[in-house]
């Protein structure tokens, strides 16, 4: 069974510093990774979506790369905000079965 | 599109009642995931189906749970009969996949069940 990795579980980071969030799986033939936002009480917002084809996927001020050999992904944020403050969640997803996802990482912007 | 539409927000209810959840798909999405949110486990897979056929439905805690897709644009999940421990947010998410070609998901705002 597929296992996806968050580290770290938790962090806390002034605004305005870069930032990287990291995910981890077990499996590397996976057919693509997506990464999601989850504010407190709501539901989970995309952010980005990597193919297994793909290196990294850009959206503003945040980029996604994929290694599958090694299989990892990393989330970077530039230029840290407070309204960034959201748990962070990564799932990858095999061919023709559901996402499965990573226990995600708590992120707090401090103003 | 409006997105993943799910119905109830929040439903509280006496255990041993009957809940149902709804969920309406994007349009055009083929595939859809109920998932169980809760503190201790995270997001757990319920059940995944595709072009309405349930393709994994390990994670269906026990016959009290059922899911179905009457129609391709709608789903349900239902418990019956409901426990205190059933208590959690429940997601419904949907994506388009076929051969050779895999969507981002997107997920509903959840449905939050209090089991009392």
């Amino acid at each position: 069974k597929q296992e996806v990795t968050q580290i770290p579980a938790a962090l806390s980071v002034p605004e305005g510093e870069n930032l990287v969030l990291n995910c981890s799986f077990t499996d590397s033939a996976i057919y693509n990774l997506q990464w999601f936002r989850q504010d407190p009480g709501k539901g989970l917002t995309s952010l980005l979506l990597i193919q297994s084809s793909q290196r990294e996927q850009t959206s503003g001020r945040l980029n996604a790369s994929l290694d599958k050999s090694s299989g990892r992904s990393t989330l970077y944020i530039a230029a840290s905000q407070p309204g960034d403050s959201a748990t962070y969640l990564c799932a990858v997803r095999h061919s023709g079965y559901a996402l499965n996802f990573g226990k995600g990482t708590s992120l707090l912007v401090t103003p | 599109d409006a997105g993943v539409i799910q119905s109830p927000r929040h439903e509280v209810t006496e255990m041993g009642q009957e809940v149902t959840l709804r969920c309406k798909l994007i349009s055009g999405h083929n595939s859809l995931f109920w998932y169980r949110q809760t503190m201790m486990r995270g997001l757990e897979l319920l059940i995944y189906f595709n072009n309405n056929v349930p393709i994994d439905d390990s994670g269906m805690p026990e016959d009290r749970f059922s899911a179905k897709m009457p129609n391709a644009s709608f789903s349900t999940l239902k418990i019956q009969p409901s426990e205190p421990r059933d208590s959690a947010v429940y997601f419904c998410a949907s994506s388009y996949f076929t051969t050779g070609m895999n969507t981002e998901a997107f997920f509903g705002q959840g449905t939050r069940l209090t089991v009392v």
